[in-house]
């Protein structure tokens, strides 16, 4: 399957503590996107990053990417309330590709 | 300006019965997608337009589902014979060029419940 992987599947954490969700995949990629859903059902972009770089960073989100471990991980630091939601990660192999998800990581932030 | 919209916003129907959804996607885009989501899971890949390009049907469950794209613009997703298992969050998505290097903008969701 080209279907990638976010582990892990849930996470609570305290308000005020980061939080690390990350994402396998496993064919090579052009970027890797990570989007956010909020108890609903629209999708928000995150933040994209391509696949010659290795880090980009968001205000609070930091993204790493590595190719050799077909992985990249979405790091949120001092969480808050409204962090609370379903993080996904997204890939295309290739730049006129279809765009696939993973499963999620859903996310609680507890008060 | 407008995001991406679609209509209904529910939809519940009875098992047998067609149905259609329909997504606006934002002016200018060039990419549209359809994807399924049941509750609590992942995003399922349904179909993909490109431009003028023929589109990727890949992801469609079965042949009771087609979708299209007139002038570019909006899209119509069809299922007929609706079947439970068909009930389901079923999202659009545009993005202004190609789908393997540009940010997707998504609609609210079609929610689809098949009695």
């Amino acid at each position: 399957s080209q279907q990638g992987e976010e582990d892990p599947q849930a996470l609570s954490i305290q308000e005020g503590e980061n939080a690390t969700m990350n994402c396998s995949y496993k064919t090579s990629i052009n970027n890797l996107q990570w989007y956010r859903q909020n108890s609903g059902r629209g999708l928000v972009h995150l933040i994209l990053i391509r696949s010659n770089e290795r880090e980009k960073h968001s205000g609070r989100l930091r993204v790493t990417l590595d190719t050799s471990k077909k992985s990249s991980s979405l790091l949120i630091t001092a969480s808050r309330a409204a962090d609370t939601a379903s993080y996904f990660c997204a890939f295309a192999m290739n730049r006129d590709d279809k765009i696939i998800f993973g499963k999620g990581t859903r996310l609680h932030i507890l008060p | 300006g407008a995001g991406v919209s679609q209509s209904p916003s529910n939809k519940v129907t009875e098992k047998g019965k067609d149905v259609e959804l329909r997504c606006d996607p934002i002016s200018g885009h060039t990419a549209l997608y359809w994807y399924r989501q049941s509750l609590g899971q992942g995003l399922e890949f349904l179909i993909y337009f490109q431009g003028n390009s023929a589109p990727d049907k890949s992801g469609l469950p079965s042949d009771r589902f087609s979708a299209e794209r007139t002038g570019g613009s909006v899209s119509t997703l069809t299922i007929q014979r609706t079947q439970q298992e068909d009930s389901a969050v079923y999202l659009c998505a545009s993005s202004e060029g190609l789908a393997g290097t540009d940010t997707q903008y998504f609609g609210p969701g079609t929610r689809l419940t098949v009695l």
